[in-house]
């Protein structure tokens, strides 16, 4: 039992660079997140998944796209990468509980963007 | 939205102090965790505590739902107890937690 992993673990891009961050987890959790960590600064949401099929806007979403084309992954999709998405990105999943359950956070994926 | 206030905003201890960090919250919540950001980034659960008290080793949680705060205490503080402390919340109805601005903790030998 893995838990939550991501791929890769750092990253160096150019601006205006593309490149998917991979996010999978093996303890069938409907919900998954994708979260960003600035330095000194604390998560802030960018996109999660419901389930299957779904997702939906965090606090932060512009310039990421998210798929969940299966339970166990959710990619996080840079389309142009600017240095203001330098950051450490972290995955995170949930099962669904009513709320009442542990959510589980992978190891993050330190992303430079020059 | 629900806030989420964690305090103090930093904490530095002498290796073998207790100590105890405080998380608010504005609204009912039916799912509270604590979390330490270790130096190396990882984010590590403590206690999933929506309500009660728990214990793991020299660390302990407790919730008090009613009046929208908890608790959590670090006996006998070691170096590796340094990093950020998270608390962060759920509501009845929500999909996301809301975290606190955490509580950064150094532990100096």
């Amino acid at each position: 039992n893995a838990g939550v992993t991501q791929t890769p673990k750092f990253r160096v891009l150019k601006t205006g660079q593309s490149m998917t961050l991979l996010c999978a987890q093996d303890m069938n959790h409907e919900y998954m997140y994708w979260y960003r960590q600035d330095p000194g600064m604390g998560l802030r949401l960018i996109h999660y998944s419901v389930g299957e099929g779904t997702t939906a806007k965090g606090e932060v979403p512009d310039g990421y796209n998210v798929s969940r084309l299966k339970k166990q992954n959710f990619l996080l999709g840079l389309e142009s990468a600017a240095p203001s998405q330098t950051s450490v990105y972290f995955c995170a999943s949930r099962r669904n509980s009513g709320g009442r359950d542990t959510q589980y956070f992978g190891p993050g994926t330190r992303l430079t963007v020059l | 939205g629900i806030q989420v206030e964690q305090s103090p905003p930093d904490l530095i201890l002498q290796e073998g102090a207790n100590s105890t960090l405080r998380c608010n919250f504005s609204d009912s919540v039916n799912n509270l965790q604590w979390f330490h950001q270790n130096p190396w980034g990882q984010l590590i659960n403590l206690f999933y505590i929506p309500s009660g008290t728990k214990q793991n080793g020299r660390l302990s949680a407790t919730t008090v739902a009613t009046e929208r705060y908890s608790l959590l205490y670090i006996s006998s503080s070691q170096t590796t107890d340094s990093g950020v402390y998270f608390c962060a919340v759920l509501r009845a109805a929500g999909n996301k937690l809301t975290f606190g601005g955490g509580t950064r903790v150094l532990v100096k030998p």
